[in-house]
């Protein structure tokens, strides 16, 4: 299978905990993104990515979320301290730097925050 | 502020039948408007999509509406199927970003 994968699917923590998703895009596409959804609502951006550099940020992301693309492949969104707010699925695509009819999402991964 | 704003929020259709769902727009630096289909536990997955150049775009089941004066556009779909059951999104691109509307979810009744 060569689409978008995320992991874990799913991610159960406690109030206070660390977690950290992993997103690995289709190999070809250069420029990764980070949305969050929440029930009812449409995707939200988080950040994205060209190559390794993290070019954008959204003012929805805290100073407790940070996210890598280390060599420009995989990615990887960290959730410090979380919160019963931060329960949501997060999605990760991925597309071809100025085609954006190739975005193609991952299954996401779902967080609950106890 | 939305940027993106969809509507209706639910949708229910009989089998056979034509459902509509509308979407509106500000900015006008957005050069690309895609439509997506999700089912639950299911990532996004692009439907179609249509550039403002032109007003129509029509693959199968599915067209796409676009009245760039208004800053509206459009998911039909025709001869609905319990099958096409799930959210739609419409979404915006400003050439870094995607924009998406709040849903619809659609159910189609056999």
């Amino acid at each position: 299978d060569t689409g978008v994968s995320q992991n874990p699917r799913h991610k159960i923590t406690k109030r206070g905990q660390n977690v950290t998703f992993r997103c690995d895009p289709i190999s070809e596409h250069n420029r990764l993104y980070w949305y969050r959804q929440t029930l009812g609502q449409g995707p939200e951006f988080l950040t994205y990515f060209q190559n390794e550099a993290q070019l954008e940020k959204s003012r929805l992301l805290s100073d407790r979320f940070s996210a890598e693309r280390p060599k420009g492949s995989f990615s990887t969104l960290e959730i410090q301290r979380t919160e019963q707010g931060d329960s949501a699925m997060y999605l990760c695509a991925s597309i071809t730097s100025g085609a954006a009819d190739t975005q193609y999402f991952g299954p996401g991964t779902r967080l609950t925050v106890l | 502020q939305q940027q993106v704003k969809q509507s209706p929020q639910s949708l229910i259709v009989q089998k056979g039948g034509i459902s509509i769902i509308n979407c509106a727009y500000e900015n006008t630096a957005f050069d690309y408007f895609p439509w997506y289909q999700q089912f639950p536990g299911k990532g996004p997955a692009l439907l179609i999509a249509i550039r403002p150049d032109v007003s129509e775009k029509k693959e199968g089941r599915f067209t796409i509406s676009f009245n760039k004066s208004a800053k509206q556009f459009s998911l039909h779909i025709m001869d609905s199927q319990p099958g096409d059951s799930a959210t739609y999104f419409c979404a915006a691109y400003d050439f870094n970003k995607f924009y998406f509307g709040s849903g619809t979810k659609l159910n189609v009744k056999p």
